[in-house]
């Protein structure tokens, strides 16, 4: 059975410090993975998506990937108000196969 | 880039009525898309794969009777939701994958109420 796994939170952090997400997941078979942002009542926004160890940038954003330790993480630089939210991990076979969710973690940066 | 629309976005029927769930592509065709569900405090789950032209996969635990899927054209998937009772209430999300990097990117949801 595929599990990912977040701590629920909830996650505070000062405005302009680094937010550190992590996911853990147990398929080994794994392919493809993703950070989404879920505010509270709407559908998931694509923050970053990671195929490969090692680590992705995109703005403020990197992913990191562990393939062998089956981790994958999230870090927010420079974190603003609007960045609280909702972050899910997914993760995915790849191909046609849909995304497995962790239960998400709640962060808060707090003005 | 990558948008996906879902109507209704809000929908409140009586038990026993069924429900019609549009989810469609609006800037690429979708060969796959995919139905989640998600209740209060949890995170999404996923119902089942719709693929153009052929009957959608589902999983485990989610009723194929109950829950009509019918991906018509590569740009448009609907979940009908059959003799619907106050436990199916939840909010509904498709997703659309562009095929290439294995991205979904999500309607924004539908919120279903059952009387």
């Amino acid at each position: 059975q595929k599990e990912v796994e977040q701590n629920s939170g909830p996650l505070s952090v000062p405005e302009g410090a680094i937010a550190s997400l992590n996911c853990t997941y147990s398929d080994r078979g794994s392919q493809s993975f993703f950070w989404y942002r879920q505010y509270s009542g709407k559908s998931p926004e694509l923050i970053m998506s990671i195929y490969s160890n090692g680590d992705k940038e995109d703005g403020r954003f990197t992913a990191q990937l562990n393939k062998a330790s089956q981790y994958v993480s999230l870090l927010i630089r420079d974190s603003q108000p609007s960045d609280s939210a909702t972050y899910l991990c997914a993760v995915t076979l790849g191909g046609a196969d849909g995304l497995t969710f962790g239960k998400g973690t709640h962060l808060i940066i707090q003005p | 880039g990558a948008v996906v629309s879902q109507h209704p976005s809000r929908v409140i029927c009586k038990s026993g009525t069924s429900v019609k769930i549009e989810c469609r592509s609006l800037d690429f065709q979708a060969t796959t898309m995919f139905w989640y569900r998600q209740f209060p405090k949890q995170s999404l789950m996923l119902m089942a794969t719709s693929n153009e032209g052929s009957k959608a996969t589902y999983e485990q635990g989610v009723e194929k009777d109950k829950f009509l899927i019918n991906h018509a054209s590569l740009t448009l998937s609907t979940l009908t939701v059959t003799s619907a009772h106050p436990e199916d209430s939840s909010f509904y999300i498709c997703s659309a994958s562009e095929g290439q990097t294995n991205e979904q990117f999500f309607g924004p949801g539908t919120r279903l109420t059952v009387l």
